[in-house]
């Protein structure tokens, strides 16, 4: 079946650092999902890509989609203690219709003060 | 905003318990889902529902069923709770148009003793 494999599990990082959090698919995606969940909190939709290349910015989080569809980025640049948190990527199942998305499996994101 | 609440925030139950979990949207989305989330595993599909009376396995249905009744309300249940199924489990309704992005529920921590 589709696999969605996220790198690192974990993430250290000094205030200030810049961070980056890797998905690869097992198989070419329509589009590509990226949620953050806070400690102690649920998922919540960050943004979503679709086109072959793309690149798209949140003030300082930047999200890119491979050539081949296939992989995905999440670059933080210097990071706030507020960016703490687990970070997922998700593709949509293949198949007409389908609403159910594979998640990696996170990179959890700490942030040194 | 769309809302998805979860019947309970934290919830004890002994093995062998039938367990009810339930989630409601106010957003009128078709398609609502089931995961369940463990450290290191991400989240796993339980379950999920396209529409009324209409369900789908996921991932992980062992030990599990669901009911949809009502559009705006998606019952998992654990016919015979077991030490294996203490989780955190999280509900979530999917816009069909869009970004599909899915809205999660806050969760609830399950432990079975």
């Amino acid at each position: 079946g589709q696999q969605v494999m996220q790198i690192p599990q974990y993430q250290h990082v000094q205030e200030g650092e810049d961070f980056t959090t890797y998905c690869n698919s097992s198989t070419t995606l329509s589009n590509i999902q990226w949620y953050k969940q806070r400690p102690g909190g649920h998922p919540v939709f960050l943004i979503q890509l679709v086109k072959s290349g793309e690149v798209k910015k949140q003030k300082r989080l930047t999200f890119q989609f491979g050539e081949a569809k296939k992989n995905s980025s999440l670059h933080i640049t210097a990071t706030q203690t507020t960016d703490v948190g687990t970070y997922f990527c998700a593709g949509p199942h293949t198949g007409a219709g389908s609403y159910q998305l594979t998640f990696g499996k996170g990179t959890k994101l700490s942030v040194i003060p | 905003d769309v809302k998805v609440t979860q019947s309970s925030r934290y919830l004890v139950k002994r093995t062998g318990e039938k367990v009810f979990l339930e989630c409601v949207q106010d957003m009128d989305h078709e398609n609502m889902f089931w995961y369940r989330q463990d450290p290191g595993l991400g989240l796993r599909l339980i379950y999920f529902s396209y529409d009324v009376k209409m369900k789908e396995k996921g991932d992980i249905p062992e030990g599990y069923s669901v009911s949809r009744e009502k559009k705006e309300r998606f019952s998992l249940i654990l016919e015979s709770a077991s030490t294996n199924q203490t989780s955190m489990y999280l509900c979530a309704s999917i816009m069909t148009s869009g970004y599909n992005e899915q809205f999660f529920g806050p969760g609830t921590r399950l432990t079975v003793l």
